[in-house]
């Protein structure tokens, strides 16, 4: 079956400090790669992709992935976190047209 | 910036009625998608739709779930008998054509759904 990991439910830090959130997924083929930000009674707002060529791609907001095959691993990171990166965020394969999502990643960011 | 627009916010039903929840996509979008989320739980992929027909749909999508796009703006999800298992919130997306599924798929706000 295919499915995605954030094994982390919710990670801390503290504003200016750089901030990690982990994916691994196990989807079939190349699938493209997709992260999402869900801010309170909001839908799910695009942040960034991974389709070919580099490895680390760059986002909204500062965010960006790095791209890991032989993982099959998809880190969202930001170099200097802000308070209002607080959110929870879903990492998502798309596996022939349609997205696998994990149970997400609460980030919390403390001033 | 275009969004995708869900209605209503919020709609709550007594078990065994129909409901429907519209979506309004993006105007040139080409690809549509129901998601739904069950509170606390994942994200769950329902159903896709193209050139007026399914495209693929999961499990969960069983015959009292339907999909239509009745008009050039409109995409709707009707659950004939409802469930108390069907309270959850519905998310609705939709994808540009260009360069295939390599754009994202953009999401509305979501209906959240409570069945009595």
């Amino acid at each position: 079956a295919q499915s995605v990991a954030q094994p982390e439910d919710q990670v801390n830090v503290a504003e200016g400090n750089p901030l990690t959130v982990k994916c691994t997924y196990s989807v079939s083929g190349n699938p493209y790669l997709f992260w999402y930000v869900q801010y309170p009674n909001r839908g799910l707002q695009f942040l960034l992709k991974y389709i070919t060529g580099d490895n680390l791609v760059k986002g909204s907001y500062g965010f960006e992935a790095e791209f890991n095959k032989s993982q099959t691993s998809f880190h969202l990171k930001k170099p200097s976190a802000l308070v209002s990166d607080s959110a929870l965020y879903f990492c998502a394969p798309d596996a022939t047209d349609k997205l696998i999502f994990g149970t997400g990643t609460r980030l919390q960011v403390f001033p | 910036e275009p969004e995708v627009t869900q209605t209503p916010s919020h709609q709550v039903t007594q078990m065994g009625q129909e409901v429907i929840l519209r979506c309004v996509p993006i105007s040139n979008h080409l690809y549509f998608y129901w998601y739904r989320q069950i509170l606390g739980q994942k994200v769950e992929f329902l159903v896709s739709f193209y050139n007026n027909e399914i495209s693929e749909k999961s499990e969960i999508f069983d015959d009292q779930f339907s999909v239509e796009r009745p008009d050039g703006s409109n995409f709707t999800l009707k659950i004939r008998s409802t469930k108390l298992e069907d309270s959850a919130m519905y998310f609705c997306a939709s994808r540009s054509g260009e360069g295939r599924f390599t754009q994202p798929q953009h999401f509305g706000d979501g209906t959240r759904l409570s069945i009595l």
